[in-house]
């Protein structure tokens, strides 16, 4: 079965640091990786979704996240943040050929003026 | 493009009565559309996957003769929550995937908050 953890449920950086959000993912097959954000009362927006092409995947908003087979890793990156990025992030899987998403719990991304 | 529509996207009933939410894919074909229930600072669970023209495959714990789902047509889903009660009170999102896509991308609607009193 498939299932996603994201390491911390909250995150806090500056406006201007590196923005790390970090997904694990456990799938018996390649899967297809989503992460997607949700503003306060709003649904998801999708930021970027890796689907076996280039490992390193680029998104809106400048995110980017890198697909590491070995370590069953999606990590979610931004170099510099903006007050704007405030958001829940959630990182998803499906099995090619399933019709469902998994998610991951979430992480809440605070940043500091 | 890919854009999902939801309404409304507040509702206040009173409990007992039956709520409708609908989900419109509004510039693409779906031939699949998924409803979600989400609980105040927690993730999404999927409560059932529509197929348009068929019945919706409902998630164990799901009643699903309290949500009622309809997929009447490629742009079209509903969800009636009925006989409502205040533990039904939650944020309702549901997604559409196109029929195109190869990637099994969903694309969310806004979400519909429900108040049961």
């Amino acid at each position: 079965a498939q299932s996603v953890t994201q390491l911390g449920s909250h995150v806090s950086v500056s406006e201007g640091a590196l923005v790390l959000l970090r997904c694990n993912y456990s799938s018996s097959v390649p899967p297809y990786l989503f992460w997607y954000v949700q503003y306060p009362n709003q649904g998801l927006q999708l930021l970027l979704k890796y689907t076996s092409a280039a490992t390193l995947v680029k998104g809106i908003n400048g995110f980017e996240a890198e697909f590491k087979k070995s370590e069953t890793s999606f990590h979610l990156t931004k170099p510099s943040a903006h007050m704007s990025d405030a958001a829940e992030y959630f990182c998803a899987v499906s099995e090619r050929g399933a019709q469902k998403l998994v998610f991951g719990q979430g992480t809440r991304l605070t940043i500091n003026p | 493009g890919a854009v999902v529509s939801q309404h409304p996207s507040r509702v206040i009933c009173k409990s007992g009565t039956s709520v409708k939410i609908e989900c419109r894919s509004l510039d693409f074909q779906a031939t699949t559309m998924f409803w979600y229930r989400q609980f105040p600072k927690q993730s999404l669970m999927l409560m059932a996957t529509s197929n348009e023209g068929s019945k919706a495959t409902y998630e164990q714990g799901v009643e699903k003769d309290k949500f009622l789902i309809n997929h009447a047509s490629l742009t079209l889903s509903t969800l009636t929550v009925t006989s409502a009660h205040p533990e039904d009170s939650s944020f309702y999102i549901c997604s559409a995937r196109e029929r195109t896509s190869g990637a099994e991308t969903q694309y969310f609607g806004p979400g519909t908050r429900l108040l049961v009193l």
